[in-house]
């Protein structure tokens, strides 16, 4: 299994400003995911990021509203940037829990809440 | 586009009664399945999985699940919940790419 941590757990931002959530894993992983998860909706996929890659982004999501960084094999970051009350969600990073099984681990999410 | 159904939004049951939450996804090719679970205060964890062989596939704590391939659907039943049941569970589904496609959750309470 894989631990996974996230920093902020939870933050209350102003319209405007941006914010970075921090994901470490405790094992090397090649693929990290961030997903987010508006209220009373599904998880949905933000981008996957490899080491050494740009992320990869999904339909709705851009990297100039959500640069992701992965500069090593434990490590990456989501920022959320130029934010408004639409943003206000939980987002989750989650990694493969071996590669190609398709079976991913979450970590304990970041609830944003946008003012 | 792909997508995942959770019919039940909030499932109240007594314990000891049997379960069945509801999971119906829009895919027409080769699939692999999921349920995850999140307790309250927890992570996401995984219940079980479905990728190929048996249809009916057994998972943690009791749960087991039906994959209907002519119905596209998988079920997740559970014959006697307890209290340590109550939680949220998501369907997922994974078409060979490496993102999960999830459902909207289904909120589960049960009555001591």
């Amino acid at each position: 299994s894989a631990v996974i941590s996230q920093k902020p757990s939870r933050d209350i931002c102003q319209r405007g400003t941006s914010l970075t959530i921090q994901c470490q894993v405790d094992s090397q992983v090649t693929m990290m995911f961030w997903y987010r998860q508006q209220p009373g909706q599904s998880l949905t996929l933000i981008a996957t990021a490899n080491q050494g890659s740009e992320a990869t982004y999904e339909s709705g999501f851009v990297i100039d509203k959500f640069p992701i960084s992965r500069p090593n094999l434990t490590f990456s970051t989501l920022t959320v940037s130029n934010m408004s009350p639409e943003d206000s969600s939980i987002y989750l990073c989650s990694v493969d829990r071996r590669e190609g099984s398709y079976e991913q681990y979450f970590g304990p999410g970041t609830r944003l809440t946008v003012t | 586009a792909q997508s995942v159904s959770q019919h039940n939004h909030h499932v109240i049951l007594s314990e000891a009664a049997s379960l069945e939450l509801g999971c119906n996804y829009s895919y027409g090719g080769t699939v692999n399945l999921f349920w995850y679970v999140q307790y309250p205060g927890q992570h996401l964890q995984l219940l079980l999985k479905y990728f190929s062989g048996d249809p009916l596939v057994k998972g943690i704590k009791g749960f087991e699940a039906e994959f209907i391939k002519s119905k596209f659907s998988f079920n997740l039943r559970k014959p006697s919940v307890q209290w340590s049941d109550t939680a949220e569970y998501f369907c997922a589904v994974n078409t060979g790419a490496n993102n999960l496609f999830f459902g909207t959750g289904t909120r589960l309470t049960v009555i001591p």
